[in-house]
């Protein structure tokens, strides 16, 4: 079973602030997706990465995947309140079953 | 293009009743997977259906169960209902040329059981 952990679990900051949220796993994967959720939704797809050692950038947001494509990271420069929502990794052979990370609940105050 | 349409957003229902959540995919999408999500387990793969076949299975119970249509809208069915069915309930779809599992969700059903 592959699985993925994510820290922090919670993270509040301050407006202007950056941050950087891991995704991890033994396991290899043919590809990684970051999703962010609001309260009430469901998840909105922000970015795919399918290379060792790809970064994408998404406005202030960057995303890496490990060289291993064990491990992803997003970074989110001079946050705003507006980032506040649930970042979850995912990953998966293909589209049918996908594997979650749990997520990390971000705060970010005016 | 229309979104993931999920019905109803909102129910309630008690213990032992059955309940049967609808999903519609993007258009030209044949691929759709269900999700429950709750806040101490996150989100669990239910089943994924593709050209009406149930093509993936999660560690779920028979209670839960689904189906798909010709028309790719697929249902889901959770029998004899228990307290910690209580989630809510993601639908999502995605295209055979999508890169990796990319995944397109709908706004859920918000399930509560009493």
């Amino acid at each position: 079973t592959q699985l993925l952990e994510q820290s922090p679990q919670f993270l509040s900051i301050q407006e202007g602030e950056n941050l950087t949220v891991y995704c991890n796993s033994s396991s290899v994967f043919s590809s990684l997706q970051w999703y962010r959720q609001e309260p009430g939704e469901g998840p909105v797809l922000l970015v795919t990465v399918v290379t060792g050692g790809e970064v994408k950038k998404l406005k202030r947001l960057t995303f890496q995947f490990g060289d291993a494509r064990k491990d992803s990271s997003l970074h989110i420069t001079a946050a705003q309140p507006g980032d506040t929502g649930l970042y979850l990794c995912a990953g998966g052979a293909n589209a049918g079953k996908s594997t979650f990370g749990d997520g990390t609940t971000l705060t970010v105050k005016p | 293009k229309a979104g993931v349409t999920q019905t109803p957003r909102y129910l309630i229902k008690t213990r032992g009743q059955q309940v049967t959540l609808s999903c519609s995919p993007i258009s030209g999408h044949r691929s759709v997977s269900w999700y429950q999500q709750t806040p101490g387990q996150g989100l669990q793969f239910l089943f994924e259906y593709f050209s009406e076949t149930q093509r993936n299975k999660g560690n779920f119970p028979g209670r839960f169960s689904g189906r798909q249509f010709s028309n790719s809208r697929s249902e889901m069915n959770v029998s004899t209902l228990e307290l910690g069915d209580s989630a809510l309930y993601l639908c999502a779809s995605s295209q055979e040329t999508s890169r990796g599992g990319e995944l397109f969700f709908g706004e859920g059903s918000r399930l509560t059981v009493l």
